[in-house]
């Protein structure tokens, strides 16, 4: 079965700083990943997706990921952090052979952007 | 264009009573799907159309939930005689087609007392 472990609930970062998101996932075929924002009281925005293509994937607003397969991981990064990146963010997993994108989230990461 | 919409926005609810949670997809998107988040379980599946069909229902939690999807379009799902480890925020997407990018729905959040 596949699953999704994201490291910290909370991150705090100062504006400027760097974002990095840890993901990892376990799948037993090769999977898709996905990273999606959700800001407060709005729904799931797709920020990027790995899906067997170039491992380095970059995503709206400046984020992105690298699908690393020996380490498990997909970790998410943004070089400089804006307030308004302020959300909380999930990881998922699909598997890439099913007939569709059944997601498994992710227990989500708050990230918090101080002034 | 406009997005997936959701009503009711809020809903509280009585334990016991049964309650109708609306999904309008994007025009034209073939595939649906139903999440539910809660505090206690984090982000999970529910069901996924495909159509009117739904080839895949192993996410509901129990024989009190039920999905429908007429036209292949609007989606009500259904919740008896709730209970209140349903309280939760009830999300849906939808996506052009099975594999392509889900969008998501503002949410339902659902508090059964």
């Amino acid at each position: 079965a596949q699953s999704v472990t994201q490291l910290g609930s909370h991150v705090s970062v100062s504006e400027g700083a760097l974002v990095l998101l840890r993901c990892n996932y376990s799948s037993s075929v090769p999977p898709y990943l996905f990273w999606y924002v959700q800001y407060p009281n709005q729904g799931l925005q797709l920020l990027l997706k790995y899906t067997s293509a170039a491992t380095l994937v970059k995503g709206i607003n400046g984020f992105e990921a690298e699908f690393k397969k020996s380490e498990t991981s997909f970790h998410l990064t943004k070089p400089s952090a804006h307030m308004s990146d302020a959300a909380e963010y999930f990881c998922a997993v699909s598997e890439g052979n099913t007939g569709f994108q059944k997601l498994v989230f992710g227990t989500g990461t708050r990230l918090l952007v101080s002034p | 264009g406009a997005g997936v919409s959701q009503s009711p926005s809020n809903k509280v609810t009585e334990k016991g009573k049964d309650v109708e949670l609306r999904c309008d997809p994007i025009s034209g998107h073939t595939a649906l799907y139903w999440y539910r988040q809660s505090l206690g379980q984090g982000l999970e599946f529910l069901i996924y159309f495909q159509g009117n069909s739904a080839p895949d229902k192993s996410g509901l939690p129990s024989d009190r939930f039920s999905a429908e999807r007429t036209g292949g379009s609007v989606s009500t799902l259904t919740i008896q005689r709730t209970q209140q480890e349903d309280s939760a925020v009830y999300l849906c997407a939808s996506s052009l087609a099975p594999k392509e990018t889900q969008y998501f729905g503002p949410g339902t959040r659902l508090l059964v007392l």
